[in-house]
């Protein structure tokens, strides 16, 4: 149980367009899925908090018009990285709190790379 | 603030040999540690957690980790090193109580010989 799927893994667009990446929890409810990037041999860095049903709390340095983020369902979350460039360029990855679980105890999913040419 | 140190950014050992990853932390008040693995291209697994009990926890895989809280510290170990252990381990922390997000060490490579 407690599987988390990102789609696409692999995503190649042009600069200047939109690119959405899906997070879903296949077997559970999330109220909290979060949305990390990783930089190639870094750590993960927290992007935004989603919550089901309000606006997504970013983190200090994010910019909220340039990744958009949904979270309309309790299995659902959306990232969409707008006008892409070629430094949005990196490896993102959601994670999500199962509804009804330990506060700390998340569930990731398998990433979604995006190169922006 | 909370925060975790990976001071090791590659550690090597051989098949066969035990390892260490090394991982410290700093959190107000208990805290709620967690140690992930990460392969080339794909998400975090979960490895193990510490929340309350025996300072010794064991997952996934073989794996244990010791708390110490004097040290606060939370290495994780193995008996047995594997070759398919080789891989990207974090460490995170958060505060037991309240909200708050994970907060992920740097992130130390693990590198198996055969």
């Amino acid at each position: 149980g407690a599987v988390v799927s990102q789609h696409p893994s692999w995503v190649i667009c042009k600069s200047g367009t939109s690119v959405k990446i899906e997070c879903r929890s296949l077997d559970f409810q999330a109220t909290t899925m979060f949305w990390y990037r990783q930089f190639p041999k870094q750590s993960l860095m927290l992007m935004a908090t989603s919550n089901e049903g309000s606006k997504a709390t970013y983190e200090q340095g994010v910019e909220k018009d340039k990744f958009l983020i949904n979270h309309a369902s309790l299995t659902l979350s959306t990232l969409t990285v707008t006008s892409a460039h070629p430094e949005d360029s990196s490896f993102y990855i959601c994670s999500a709190r199962p509804k009804n679980r330990g506060p700390g105890e998340l569930f990731f999913g398998e990433g979604s790379r995006l190169t922006v040419l | 603030a909370q925060s975790v140190a990976q001071p090791e950014d590659q550690v090597n050992v051989a098949e066969g040999n035990p390892l260490t990853v090394k991982c410290t932390y700093s959190v107000s008040g208990n805290p709620y540690l967690f140690w992930y693995v990460q392969y080339p291209n794909r998400g975090l697994q979960f490895l193990l957690k510490y929340i309350t009990g025996d300072n010794l926890v064991k997952g996934s895989y073989g794996f244990e980790a010791e708390f110490n809280k004097s040290q606060t510290s939370f290495h994780l170990k193995k008996p047995s090193a594997l070759v398919s252990d080789s891989a990207l381990y974090f460490c995170a922390v958060r505060p037991y109580s309240g909200y708050s997000t994970l907060t992920f060490g740097k992130g130390t490579m693990l590198l198996v010989s055969p």
